[in-house]
């Protein structure tokens, strides 16, 4: 089984429509991400979180909201689609850097969403 | 501001030959930095990291070698093999020990021709 999986692998809607991508984790890491991917543009960090009471905003925030239900549980919601809120997805998570960690992110599989 | 820069959005190499990848950053408080590889229909996975009290790492076929003096580091893969076609992203972080996110390239694809 994947250590990270994200739901749905595909999603197709509508302008206006109020989306929510979920992201789970079996590895246990306190911390997760959100991302989108753009052609030519790269990963560019949407909203993370380190610990379940703690939400921080990314590079490219506006037009999105994050839920981080539990430790394994971190959902991305858009509350109301636009067509250029098209992209490719990505959830991560990592451990908190110390000991043998670095901090280094693990991502899911990615969820391709496109806005009509 | 583009933080890291990945400036060759593609490069082609030979099978067996050595596949060089470059990457910029421009904060000098990065002290922590990654490789990630991408293929299609999946998620990045890391590669190889390099701290910034070292200017190599090695893994196998993978190289990191870092130059802080010109804020540069660059992936070498020797020989490269088609299954190493790919995007490959290089991110940054500002203090392994903080609480920092990484900052990542716009990547590069890699085709490796047999």
């Amino acid at each position: 089984d994947a250590d990270v999986t994200q739901t749905p692998r595909n999603r197709i809607t509508k302008t206006g429509k109020r989306i929510m991508l979920e992201c789970s984790q079996t590895k246990g890491h306190d911390r997760m991400y959100w991302y989108r991917q753009d052609p030519g543009l790269g990963l560019r960090l949407i909203y993370y979180s380190f610990d379940v009471k703690d939400i921080n905003k990314g590079e490219i925030s506006d037009g999105y909201s994050v839920s981080r239900q539990a430790q394994a549980k971190f959902s991305l919601s858009l509350e109301s689609a636009i067509p250029n809120q098209t992209a490719l997805y990505f959830c991560a998570t990592s451990d908190p850097p110390g000991g043998a960690s670095t901090d280094t992110q693990y991502f899911g599989p990615g969820t391709r969403l496109t806005v009509l | 501001d583009q933080q890291v820069k990945q400036n060759s959005p593609s490069l082609s190499v030979q099978e067996g030959r050595i596949s060089i990848l470059n990457c910029d950053y421009t904060n000098s408080m990065f002290d922590y930095f990654l490789w990630y590889k991408k293929y299609p229909a999946e998620g990045p996975t890391f590669l190889i990291s390099i701290s910034s009290i070292k200017d190599k790492n090695e893994d196998g076929r993978f190289t990191v070698f870092l130059n802080k003096s010109a804020k540069h580091l660059s992936l070498h893969i020797v020989p490269s093999q088609p299954g190493d076609s790919a995007v490959y992203f290089c991110a940054a972080k500002r203090g392994l020990s903080g609480n920092t996110p990484l900052v990542f390239g716009k990547g590069t694809r890699l085709s490796v021709i047999a």
